[in-house]
C-alpha cells in the first residue's frame, strides 16, 4: 500500500495567496526529498532535508522536516502561476534503504 | 548524454505481448531508478540499481515484470504478456550515487499503452 501520503490532493489559489502541502510517512524515514512536475513534464528535485526538524528556505518556497523524520511540508508564500504542478514528497524508508517511495502528490493550480 | 534518456517514448501494443523499455542514465551516474506513473497518480516505486545489482525487486508488480542493468550504464525494463493494466507512464532517474542520497534526474518518460 502507499507508504507516504500527501494533503490535499488539489488545491486551487489566486495568485499571491500561500500555499501549503503536508507530506506524512508511515514509517521513520532516513531524509526528504521534494520534486515539483510541471503538467506533461517529468518530476524535477527541488530540495532535500535530512536532519530531524530541519528546515530550508529556497526564495518564496519553505521546507521543513519533522522532528520524528515522518512528516514534511512545503509552504509556497503568493504564489505565482510559475508555481502550478503537482509537488511531491519522496524518501527511503530508515531500515530500507533499497526502497525510494514517492507521496500521492498535491497538484497546485493558480489562478491569475 | 546530458540528461537522462528514454526509448521508445510511446509505445502502443497489443495485450499479451512483450515489450521492452530502455534507459540510458547520465554518465557516470551509479544509481538507476524504475517509476510507474499512470494517470493523474503519483510515482509507483518499481525497482533501483546501484551499478549492476538491484538489492530488492519486490517493488516489481509481479513476475512478468524484470529489469536488468549492464555495463553500469543502460538499464532494460521487461513487461512480458502485457496486460491493460500495465498502461502507464514508465520513468527513469539516475542519481550520482545512492549512499547519499544524491538527488534524482529524471528521463521524459515512456508512454506505454496496452490496447
Amino acid at each position: 500500500g502507499q507508504q507516504v501520503m500527501q494533503i490535499p490532493q488539489y488545491q486551487h489559489v489566486q495568485e499571491g495567496e500561500d500555499f501549503t502541502t503536508y507530506c506524512n510517512s508511515s514509517t521513520t524515514l532516513s531524509n526528504i526529498q521534494w520534486y515539483k512536475q510541471r503538467p506533461g513534464g517529468h518530476p524535477v528535485f527541488l530540495i532535500q532535508l535530512v536532519k530531524s526538524g530541519e528546515v530550508k528556505k529556497q526564495k518564496r518556497l519553505t521546507f521543513q522536516f519533522g522532528e520524528t523524520k515522518k512528516n514534511s511540508s512545503l509552504h509556497i508564500t503568493a504564489t505565482q502561476t510559475t508555481d502550478v504542478g503537482t509537488y511531491f514528497c519522496a524518501g527511503s524508508p530508515r531500515y530500507n534503504f533499497n526502497k525510494f517511495y514517492f507521496g500521492s502528490g498535491t497538484k497546485l493550480n493558480v489562478k491569475p | 548524454g546530458a540528461g537522462v534518456s528514454q526509448s521508445p517514448s510511446n509505445k502502443v501494443t497489443e495485450k499479451g505481448k512483450d515489450v521492452e523499455l530502455r534507459c540510458d542514465p547520465i554518465s557516470g551516474h551509479t544509481a538507476l531508478y524504475w517509476y510507474r506513473q499512470s494517470l493523474g497518480q503519483g510515482l509507483e516505486f518499481l525497482i533501483y540499481f546501484q551499478g549492476n545489482s538491484a538489492p530488492d525487486k519486490s517493488g516489481l508488480p509481479s513476475d512478468r515484470f524484470s529489469a536488468e542493468r549492464t555495463g553500469g550504464s543502460v538499464s532494460t525494463l521487461t513487461i512480458q504478456r502485457t496486460q491493460q493494466e500495465d498502461s502507464a507512464v514508465y520513468l527513469c532517474a539516475s542519481s550520482l550515487n545512492r549512499d547519499s542520497n544524491q538527488p534524482q534526474h529524471f528521463g521524459d518518460g515512456t508512454r506505454l499503452s496496452i490496447l
